[in-house]
């Protein structure tokens, strides 16, 4: 069975630039999210997809961040346009339930804003 | 609000069992632990979860005190590639959703 793949594994951008994440979660998982970790901290949510519905977005930090789940399979995160301080590691995980169901995560996507 | 606290790092050796303790203060009855391991250059690999006492696998232990203010991962007889960054989650029921808190992990090398 495939794992959750994310693309590209990184990234390097210009502040101002514009980067669209990708994620593959597992076959048949109808839950899906994304984390970011910034060196040293802690994994922070930002969001959570059921299907293609987002389902808790409270952890997005600003409209700079969109996110999309067409058909319910594949997301995407753009960050648009990026700043310095969204350097960081892009975690997405997914899940065949919510909340304590354990959660296979992909390898990350670095992303470096210079 | 519920937040989780790790300790940053641990040292320890091969052979030895190794006991990472998460604080996690407001958690409710039914709210559950998790914990995951990663490794470099992945992404964090689920290990055990509970909610309650002690739960055992294979590869851990996770012991839950009644006041549930914390809760401590048992690694028993540690390798060299235990070494890792293992990750305390904690999953708040709030009405039909969850609210996911992570801890900032704790930093594990096992010397041999």
């Amino acid at each position: 069975e495939a794992g959750v793949t994310q693309f590209p594994s990184h990234s390097v951008i210009e502040k101002g630039q514009t980067v669209t994440l990708r994620c593959d979660p597992i076959s048949g998982h109808d839950n899906l999210y994304w984390y970011r970790r910034v060196m040293g901290k802690e994994i922070k949510f930002l969001l959570h997809f059921v299907k293609e519905s987002k389902q808790d977005e409270s952890g997005m930090p600003n409209n700079r961040f969109l996110a999309e789940r067409t058909g319910g399979t594949y997301s995407t995160l753009k960050v648009q346009p990026a700043e310095l301080e969204d350097s960081g590691v892009y975690f997405c995980a997914s899940s065949p339930g919510r909340g304590p169901y354990e959660q296979y995560f992909g390898p990350g996507t670095r992303l470096t804003v210079t | 609000l519920a937040k989780t606290t790790q300790p940053i790092s641990m040292d320890s050796y091969e052979g030895q069992e190794v006991n990472i303790t998460c604080s996690h203060n407001n958690i409710a009855t039914n709210d559950y632990i998790t914990w995951y391991q990663q490794f470099p250059s992945q992404g964090p690999r689920f290990i055990i979860q509970g909610y309650k006492t002690k739960v055992t696998n294979e590869v851990a232990s996770l012991f839950i005190p009644a006041d549930r203010k914390s809760s401590t991962l048992s690694l028993p007889r540690v390798s060299l590639s235990d070494t890792a960054v293992y990750y305390c989650l904690v999953a708040i029921r709030m009405d039909s959703n969850y609210q996911l808190i992570w801890g900032a992990g704790t930093k594990l090398i096992i010397k041999p």
